[in-house]
Order: C-alpha cells, then sequence, then structure tokens
C-alpha cells in the first residue's frame, strides 16, 4: 500500500457526462500529479500541484480540470467524455517536487 | 487484472538469471530518474531512483546505471524471481521536479 488513495476504483459513465476523480496523498506530501494510462499509450502526465498550486502541465486537455484543496487532497473534473477517455487516471503524490513519486491504485474509467 | 500496453517490448528471462532492461531518454537536462514496476491491476510502484551526479545505485537485488552522454538508463535485476513479472517504466524528472515522463514501459516475463 502506497498510502495513496483513489476513489472510485472503478467508473462506467456514457458520453457527454462529467465526472470526478479524487485523490488523497500520502500522509506530510504536498506535491500531487495526475497521470493517463491508455492500452495503447503509456503513463501521460496531466497536471501536477504543489500545495494548492498549479505547478505544470502536460498533456491535458481543455475538457479536463484539476485542483488541490488547502487539505491537499486533489481531484480530476473530466467533462464532455468521448470514448477515448476510457483509460485509467493514476494520481501519484511526493513529499516535495523532485522526490520520488508513489502512486495510487488508479480509476479506471470506462465511457460507453 | 488490467492490461498495460499490449504491444510492449518483452524481454523474457528464465528464473534465477540476471535481468536487464533498458531506456532512453530524452531531456538532457532531466537530473533524476526513477524505475517504477507495475503490475497487472495495480499503480506503479517505486523500485529504485538515481540523480544525475551518479551512474550507479543499488537497492536489494537491483542496480540501476545511468549513462548520461548517451542518455541511457539501465535496471539490473539479479536472481530473477517469477514475482519480478511486471511492466517496468522508467521516469525521468526535469530539474523543477514538475514533470515525470515515463518511458514506453517493458514487459519482463520470467519463465520457470
Amino acid at each position: 500500500d502506497s498510502g495513496v488513495t483513489q476513489t472510485p476504483k472503478h467508473l462506467i459513465t456514457a458520453t457527454g457526462q462529467r465526472v470526478t476523480l479524487r485523490c488523497s496523498p500520502r500522509s506530510g506530501d504536498l506535491s500531487v500529479y495526475w497521470y493517463q494510462q491508455s492500452l495503447d499509450q503509456g503513463l501521460q502526465f496531466l497536471i501536477q500541484y504543489y500545495n494548492g498550486e498549479e505547478r505544470a502541465k502536460g498533456n491535458i486537455l481543455e475538457r479536463f480540470s484539476a485542483q488541490q484543496f488547502p487539505d491537499l487532497h486533489s481531484e480530476l473534473n473530466l467533462s464532455s467524455l468521448e470514448l477515448g477517455d476510457s483509460a485509467l487516471y493514476f494520481c501519484a503524490s511526493s513529499v516535495d517536487e523532485g522526490a520520488e513519486a508513489f502512486f495510487g491504485q488508479g480509476t479506471r474509467l470506462t465511457v460507453v | 487484472g488490467e492490461s498495460v500496453g499490449l504491444h510492449l517490448p518483452t524481454l523474457s528471462v528464465q528464473e534465477g538469471d540476471n535481468s536487464i532492461i533498458n531506456c532512453a531518454y530524452s531531456n538532457s537536462a532531466s537530473d533524476y530518474f526513477i524505475w517504477y514496476k507495475q503490475e497487472s491491476g495495480k499503480g506503479p510502484q517505486f523500485i529504485i531512483d538515481i540523480r544525475s551526479n551518479m551512474d550507479k545505485r543499488q537497492g536489494q537485488r537491483v542496480t540501476v546505471l545511468l549513462n548520461k552522454t548517451v542518455k541511457h538508463l539501465s535496471l539490473q535485476i539479479a536472481a530473477t524471481q517469477p514475482g519480478d513479472s511486471a511492466v517496468y517504466f522508467c521516469a525521468e524528472v526535469d530539474n523543477y521536479g514538475q514533470n515525470f515522463v515515463f518511458g514506453p514501459g517493458t514487459r519482463l516475463s520470467v519463465l520457470p
């Protein structure tokens, strides 16, 4: 157990809908990262937060947004969902930027 | 469990042999590198890391080698065991620690 908690574990929703994925980082970790993992791609970096502040953006679509709250948990919002958004979404946390990141078990999103 | 990257390069080794998994990275400014192991249905799990001021680091049964001249990273696993079967990813981290860029992954299959 990495100490990073993601909910829900599985999510099935229809195209056009909006979902929110939640991540609780390890206790004491200030940095949170979101990744998307599809079958035909590796781990794609989406976005990173540090102590509530957005620090870096990767290949994140405009339909997606995220935030990190004062209690350091983070949410990834995915809207106007398309079939191609079906993937595993991972959250990782680290105590600081540039430190090893620990991953949650992921949320498996299926868009039908 | 979840299959990751159905078309990943695969390395097959006999149980008890040593394994070497290679990774090329792209950014010469990256100064921190991590190897992760991902088992089916689970999130990536930290194995070992190395900073750019080192060229070798050893852990328990694992060794990471870094060649900055050719931007190459390798993971050596000694006395490979069935439990080592997984997909292995290298990740490079930029010098701000804001972006973990993952390689495409290699599937390690341990033969009895």
